[in-house]
Order: C-alpha cells, then sequence, then structure tokens
C-alpha cells in the first residue's frame, strides 16, 4: 500500500544534541509537510517543501531545518533540542495541483523526548 | 491572525445518537475545510474535504457543512459506534498551501 513512513517511531535524545527525523513517501505527492504536535494541541505547521522549493513558516524557530532531497524523501533536523521541543513530529504528504486538492496523508508520527 | 476553534474539548454521546461536531474560524475563508480522525499516538487521517462553494458532503455516516457566511463547519457522524470514538481536527486549507488545523474534539462513544 501506499503511504507515509517516519523513522523512528519513538526518539530518545539528549538536550542540546543534534538530531534527526525522517519521513518516506510512496505516494509520489508534490508537497511534503512537517508539522509539531503537542499533547492535546493542534498540529503546528513547521514548514513544508512544494517540489523543492522550501516554504518556512515565520514563526519556526532557527533551531529546526530540513531538507528533501528527492521526491521520496524529507528529514527534520532539530540542531540543538531544548526540553520544550519534545513533541510528537508529523509528516504529511499532499498532490497539488492548481484547483484540485486532496485531503493530506499523514505518517504515525515520531514521539520526540528530550532529557 | 487567524483563530480556528472547535466547539469543545470533549463530547460524550450515547452509541447510536448522532454526533455533531463545531468548527468555527476568524478572518477570511479558507478555499478547502478538513476534517480528520486521529487516535491517540497515532497521525491524523483525512475523512472529507469540502470547498468553499459547497454547502454539504456526505460519505457514508459522515456529513460535512460549510457555511462562509457564519465561518462555520459542523461535522457529524449519524448511527455513532463506540469505534468511532478518537479526536476529531477540522483543518482550514488556503491556496498557498497553508494548511491550519484546531485543537480537535475528543469524541467518546459510550455502548
Amino acid at each position: 500500500d501506499a503511504m507515509v513512513i517516519q523513522n523512528p517511531r519513538y526518539q530518545v535524545t539528549q538536550f542540546g544534541k543534534p538530531v534527526t527525523l525522517s519521513c518516506s513517501q510512496t505516494l509520489n505527492h508534490n508537497v511534503m509537510y512537517w508539522y509539531q504536535q503537542k499533547s492535546s494541541q493542534a498540529p503546528k505547521l513547521l514548514f513544508h517543501y512544494y517540489d523543492k522549493d522550501f516554504n518556512n513558516e515565520a514563526d519556526t524557530p532557527d533551531n529546526f531545518q530540513s531538507r528533501r532531497p528527492n521526491t521520496s524523501f524529507c528529514f527534520l533536523d532539530i540542531r540543538s533540542p531544548g526540553l520544550g521541543d519534545a513533541a510528537m513530529y508529523l509528516c504529511a504528504t499532499s498532490s497539488w495541483t492548481p484547483g484540485d486538492r486532496g485531503g493530506y496523508t499523514f505518517g504515525s508520527g515520531t514521539r520526540l523526548t528530550v532529557v | 491572525s487567524q483563530k480556528i476553534e472547535q466547539n469543545s474539548e470533549a463530547l460524550n454521546i450515547q452509541e447510536g445518537k448522532t454526533a455533531t461536531l463545531t468548527c468555527n474560524y476568524t478572518n477570511y475563508s479558507p478555499a478547502y475545510l478538513q476534517w480528520y480522525r486521529q487516535d491517540p499516538g497515532r497521525g491524523p487521517v483525512f475523512l472529507l474535504l469540502i470547498r468553499e462553494n459547497e454547502k454539504e458532503k456526505r460519505k457514508e455516516r459522515l456529513k460535512v457543512t460549510f457555511d462562509t457566511t457564519l465561518k462555520q463547519s459542523l461535522f457529524h457522524i449519524t448511527a455513532s459506534q463506540p469505534a468511532d470514538s478518537a479526536t476529531y481536527l477540522c483543518a482550514l486549507l488556503y491556496n498557498n498551501n497553508d494548511m491550519r488545523f484546531g485543537a480537535g474534539t475528543r469524541l467518546t462513544v459510550k455502548p
């Protein structure tokens, strides 16, 4: 089945130690997103790629970076994780053509713990 | 800035009844409004999409309405079942690929 896969499901990292979360998709969607979701809160958009074009949200901290080396893969790099960065990180994809939008397909998420 | 409010944090109903969830927003209307289901510890799952020029959309036991004058969407689950228990998120999608979520309503359907 076509899907969005996030690895790992659970990640524990030390305060200040760089960490990378990965996302892959077999849907061939042209748009990929990273969301941060804290307990009982709305998913918050960090950034998205439309093809290779990177779009950063104005309030996304500089500590968060992303890479999309090809259509299938997207990475979230947290350069110096703080305790406040502990959250569920969700990757999503969508297929965007002018005038035609569908739902987003989400991965199962990576739960990040900072110790 | 745009605010999205879902009617309540939690909604409890009896099996077989219709659950009605509300999503209100401020400012400008989105091109599309979507509803997602999210189970604990999992990513959201897409349920329905409605366009700004559509009034109503149905899919099996689900119905969504969209009123751009009231700036409101209603999400209905008819003949609810315990398996429908989850958090339901509304999301506003704009033409610039910007999608914003509400915080969700946690629905519990009791047998």
